[in-house]
């Protein structure tokens, strides 16, 4: 988990509430992602971002926004629209680059339950 | 599309034993092909990957993954199982075929569990 940090660790949601999950890097990486896991499934990517101030969606981006207004930080808003938001969700970075080699690192994952 | 499969939910091994996880994938162009580790309530940890080269891939912690382009598999491998070794296990693979996007698909994961 080294050098990537996610807050909170545990995070309790009521229904129509937005959250922000925090994620922040000193790897000086370039590109940050955002994932959810759910039980028994692999790692679905929610957004990404391969630059500041430039993101994108992946596969499951509606619910949930993103910015990146700087190079350390990577936040994530579930917002009131994502009807299933319980799951664990997971911030990565890696070196930028378009070959797509490089591997990624992982924070420690927050894990959000909607009450 | 790039896709991924990891056919056991679960793979027990005895402690002392050789394990296997599975892992096969399908890509349009040449595959860029990776092994994470997930420990409970944890992020993921890095394993090993295969970009190109010789086929064995050497990793952390004593893993190795054999990519076989005719079989379109990507299987880890450790000569001896420890205890310890009993976590979720990840593959993910990266299709480098022009216009196939430069992001991961992951595999559904596969939990190791090593007995003593």
């Amino acid at each position: 988990d080294g050098g990537i940090t996610q807050s909170p660790k545990y995070l309790f949601r009521k229904e129509g509430q937005n959250v922000t999950l925090s994620c922040e890097q000193n790897l000086n990486h370039d590109a940050m992602y955002w994932y959810r896991q759910d039980p028994g499934q692999g790692l679905r990517l929610i957004y990404y971002s391969q630059i500041v101030n430039d993101f994108q969606k992946g596969d499951i981006a509606e619910g949930y926004s993103v910015s990146r207004e700087k190079k350390e930080s990577f936040p994530l808003t579930v917002t009131s629209a994502q009807k299933n938001p319980t799951a664990f969700y997971l911030c990565a970075s890696s070196i930028a680059g378009t070959s797509g080699s490089n591997e990624q690192f992982f924070g420690p994952g927050t894990r959000l339950t909607v009450l | 599309a790039q896709s991924v499969a990891q056919p056991e939910d679960q793979v027990n091994v005895a402690e002392g034993n050789p394990l296997t996880v599975k892992c096969t994938y399908s890509v349009s162009g040449n595959p860029y092909l990776f092994w994470y580790v997930q420990y409970p309530n944890r992020g993921l940890q890095f394993l090993l990957k295969y970009i190109t080269g010789d086929n064995l891939v050497k990793g952390s912690y004593g893993f190795e993954a054999e990519f076989n382009k005719s079989q379109t598999s990507f299987h880890l491998k450790k000569p001896s199982a420890l205890v310890s070794d009993s976590a979720l296990y990840f593959c993910a693979v990266r299709d480098t075929a022009k216009n196939a996007g430069n992001m991961l698909t992951f595999g559904g994961g596969t939990r190791l569990m090593v007995k003593p």
